[in-house]
């Protein structure tokens, strides 16, 4: 069975804290993403990486990064988390085709 | 980059009537348009998927068509039952690493 597991399911974290969402998939894929989910704005790209250390901005990068030590494993990384960053967080890899998500991480910023 | 845009936004049907739902793209190298459902407090789900080089694509009671000339592409969902209740997002794609996603559409099948 294919699996992409996210760390935690929610998080509350406090204004200006540094926050690491983690990702891990088991099915060998070279692309991963984050993509932020909110009403009305369905889901946008922050970053994805299609390979080891490699890793491209996509949509809406400000006040995010990320890190790729390993295949297997996508972290997105909040470097001083705003309130404007409460938002559900879905990760995502790909082999050829299709997308596999994580079940998502509800982060609430206070 | 590739512009995915999704109506309607929200679509509400009676049980074992059809619904539509439409979304258009920008990019004429995308090749790859996959369709995803989201059950509450679930993650996306593919349910269908169709390439380029195809125009329709039925699996039960969904069905995708694809127009590539007029850069649109549409999920059909016959005979609505409850558990169609969702939001649905669809998505372009021309490479892998490249999924481009529409706002997606929040559908309710009322018993």
């Amino acid at each position: 069975d294919v699996k992409v597991t996210q760390s935690s399911r929610y998080l509350v974290k406090r204004t200006g804290e540094k926050v690491f969402l983690e990702c891990v998939q088991d099915m060998d894929h070279e692309n991963m993403f984050w993509y932020r989910q909110d009403p009305g704005l369905g889901l946008r790209l922050i970053y994805f990486s299609y390979d080891v250390k490699m890793k491209e901005k996509g949509d809406i990068p400000e006040g995010y990064s990320v890190s790729r030590e390993k295949k297997e494993r996508f972290s997105l990384i909040l470097e001083s988390a705003s309130t404007n960053q409460t938002s559900m967080y879905l990760c995502a890899s790909t082999g050829f085709t299709e997308a596999f998500f994580g079940q998502g991480t509800r982060l609430t910023v206070v | 980059g590739e512009n995915v845009e999704q109506h309607p936004s929200t679509l509400s049907v009676q049980e074992g009537d059809s619904a539509v739902i439409k979304c258009t793209y920008s990019d004429s190298a995308s090749n790859y348009f996959p369709w995803y459902k989201q059950e509450l407090g679930k993650r996306p789900q593919l349910i269908i998927d169709i390439r380029s080089n195809v125009g329709e694509k039925k699996d039960q009671r969904i069905a995708v068509t694809l127009n590539k000339t007029a850069k649109h592409f549409s999920l059909h969902i016959t005979e609505t039952q409850p558990e169609d209740s969702a939001v649905y997002f669809c998505a372009a794609s021309k490479r892998s690493n490249q999924f481009y996603f529409g706002t997606g559409t929040s559908l309710t099948v009322i018993p």
